[in-house]
This record gives C-alpha cells, structure tokens and sequence, in this order.
C-alpha cells in the first residue's frame, strides 16, 4: 500500500516560488508515477501534470507550462512540485497522487499554499 | 484543455439511487477507456471510486458502479447511504499523457 505524506503549509508572496515535497513509502518508487492535482478554495480538482521516476521526464498541462516543474529524488522515494511567479489564484491546496495505470490510486494529505502580499 | 462537464449538484434519499454525468468529447472521454471517479468529504483528499470507466478498487461498495456511452460517463450510486454525502469528480486521460477532471458534482442525501 502506498503512502504518500506531503510537507508542510506554506505563505508565500505573490511573484515568489513554492516547493512542494511528496514523500512515498510502500509500494516501489520507480514503478508508479506521481502527479500534482490542486484545488482552490471552494472549486474543483485540476491536474498540473505527472511525472514517472524511472524515466525522469514529466508532462505539464498546458495552463501551467513554463511555470510549474515536477521533479523526483529516487534516493528518497520523494517528489517535488514547484511553482513560480506566484499569484493570488494560484492559493490553493496541492495534491499529490500516485498512477499506477490512467487513474490516480493514492494521494496525499494536501499542502496548503497560501500567496498573499 | 477544457474541464468536464458534471451538474453542479444531485440529490436523493437513503436507499434510492442517484448517476452523475460527465460529459467530454471524443478526445477525452469518448476517445479512452481511461474514466475514474473520486468521492471528497470536506477538507480530505480524493478517493478513487471508479478507474477504467466501470472498474471498483478493492474496498469500494458494489452500490458505486461506472459506466460510458458515447462523449458522456456516468456514475451510479445504488442505495444511497449518508456518508455517501460528499463532492464527486471524474476524471479522463485527454491524450500525450494529459488528464483532464470535471468540475465536480456535490451529492446531497436528503
């Protein structure tokens, strides 16, 4: 059973950037990808894009190109998420999930970015 | 790439049964087999519901059934309990490794 714990909240000021880690446990790291799904107050899911360790090379939906990077750390089971020129919309809880095939098996607890001036 | 389209909210009583739609297009939800549902509780992750269009993870109730015709998913909740109570979304692989999610459906049992 895989087992996904994210870092901690974060407040960050608008056009600064976040990084956020997603630890795993259980299961085989470089045999499921990772993805990053976030949800603004009140509305719904939105992937960001994914990444699958044991090629190295992550995918990004359109609206985020350029400004979001998905990377892993094979060493520690770990991904990472990060986010530039932040904005006020970009206030959201960011999830990170597991894909063992075209659907999302596991998540994480949610990390909390909070950007404010 | 544009969300899913999912009714904003559905209702039912304790025991009947309510299906929630989503509709794509033929480069999403029509073009793959690839359509999974999640249910959410309030300030709690998603959980996989449904994956592969009607497959049920180890640990789902058989009242949760998934199906597709054409563009359009749908989900079937039988015998509806309240902690079925919740928001749920679908979700569709859109191609060059791209997923595309509804914009959710709030599930009210009455």
């Amino acid at each position: 059973q895989v087992q996904l714990v994210q870092s901690g909240a974060e407040v960050k000021k608008p056009g600064s950037s976040v990084k956020v880690s997603c630890k795993a446990s259980g299961g085989t790291f470089s045999s499921y990808a990772i993805s990053w799904v976030r949800q603004a107050p009140g509305q719904g899911l939105e992937w960001m894009g994914g990444i699958i360790p044991i090629f190295g090379t992550a995918n990004y939906a359109q609206k985020f190109q350029g400004r979001v990077t998905i990377t892993t750390d094979e060493s520690t089971s770990t991904a990472y998420m990060e986010l530039s020129s932040l904005r006020s919309e970009d206030t959201a809880v960011y999830y990170c999930a597991s894909q063992a095939a075209e659907y999302f098996q596991h998540w994480g607890q949610g990390t909390l970015v909070t950007v404010s001036s | 790439q544009s969300a899913l389209t999912q009714p904003r909210s559905v209702s039912g009583s304790p025991g009947q049964s309510v299906t929630i739609s989503c509709t794509g297009t033929s480069s999403d939800v029509g073009g793959y087999n690839y359509v999974s549902w999640y249910q959410q509780h309030p300030g709690k992750a998603p959980k996989l519901m449904i994956y592969d269009v009607s497959k049920r993870p180890s640990g789902v109730p058989d009242r949760f059934s998934g199906s597709k015709s054409g563009n359009t998913a749908s989900l079937t909740i039988s015998g509806l309990q309240a902690e079925d109570e919740a928001d749920y979304y679908c979700c569709s692989y859109a191609g060059s490794y791209n997923v595309v999610f509804g914009g959710g459906t709030k599930l009210t049992v009455l």
